[in-house]
């Protein structure tokens, strides 16, 4: 298993421009979600979905949206990108997102918006 | 408010001694309690994870203990070595199926 992947692993972009960050599993999980972490801070939850077909927003949703169509992949688009958005994000997958499931993190794609 | 609480902030220790990381928590109502290792530059992976009704649990050289009633975790490592250097990230879900992030421990094992 590939576990959980994630592209780019670095990304620069200007302000306003939009991009896509990919993110996949291979270990047919239901749950994923997206966090950022910036310096000094815990990771905080962007978006997340407990399946295909459905997702719902974290504590820092703004700016970001989120589409689940298949159980493996769950991209994150920026809409528009400003300097606030410059972080490394993190994507993650468990088997089922409650109770005591293991989390499995991506290696992050570090963001830069100038 | 839900919070987690990490201490120490830093810590360098020299390779081959023992150390302890706290967290504390007002998570509720409480469902379980992970510890995570962040190498610099990765993603964090899990160390372990304890219900409401585990007291202790190991992987390896790394053990982490839970009290419920107070509310406090910690993490021992035992004979450190140059890889354990990273990140160590305390994580509380809740019954609701949040996960609360505390800001981690940054961890530097000296030769």
């Amino acid at each position: 298993n590939a576990g959980v992947t994630q592209t780019p692993k670095f990304q620069v972009l200007k302000t306003g421009q939009s991009m896509t960050l990919q993110c996949a599993q291979d270990m047919n999980h239901e749950y994923m979600s997206w966090y950022r972490q910036d310096p000094g801070m815990g990771l905080r939850l962007i978006h997340y979905s407990v399946g295909a077909g459905i997702t719902d927003q974290g504590e820092v949703p703004n700016g970001y949206n989120v589409s689940r169509s298949t159980t493996e992949d769950f991209p994150l688009r920026l809409l528009s990108a400003a300097p606030s958005q410059t972080s490394v994000y993190f994507c993650a997958s468990s088997l089922a997102g409650q109770g005591a499931d293991t989390q499995y993190f991506g290696p992050g794609t570090r963001l830069t918006v100038l | 408010k839900n919070q987690v609480e990490q201490s120490p902030q830093s810590l360098i220790i020299l390779e081959g001694k023992n150390c302890t990381l706290q967290c504390n928590y007002t998570v509720s109502p409480f469902s379980n309690l992970r510890w995570y290792k962040q190498d610099t530059g990765r993603g964090p992976v899990s160390l372990t994870i304890m219900t409401f009704s585990e007291n202790t649990k190991s992987n390896g050289r790394y053990t982490a203990t839970l009290d419920a009633d107070t509310k406090q975790s910690s993490l021992h490592i035992t004979a450190s070595q140059l890889s354990d250097s990273a990140s160590y990230i305390c994580v509380v879900g809740s019954t609701l199926g949040r996960l609360y992030f505390g800001r981690g421990t940054q961890l530097t094992v000296w030769p």
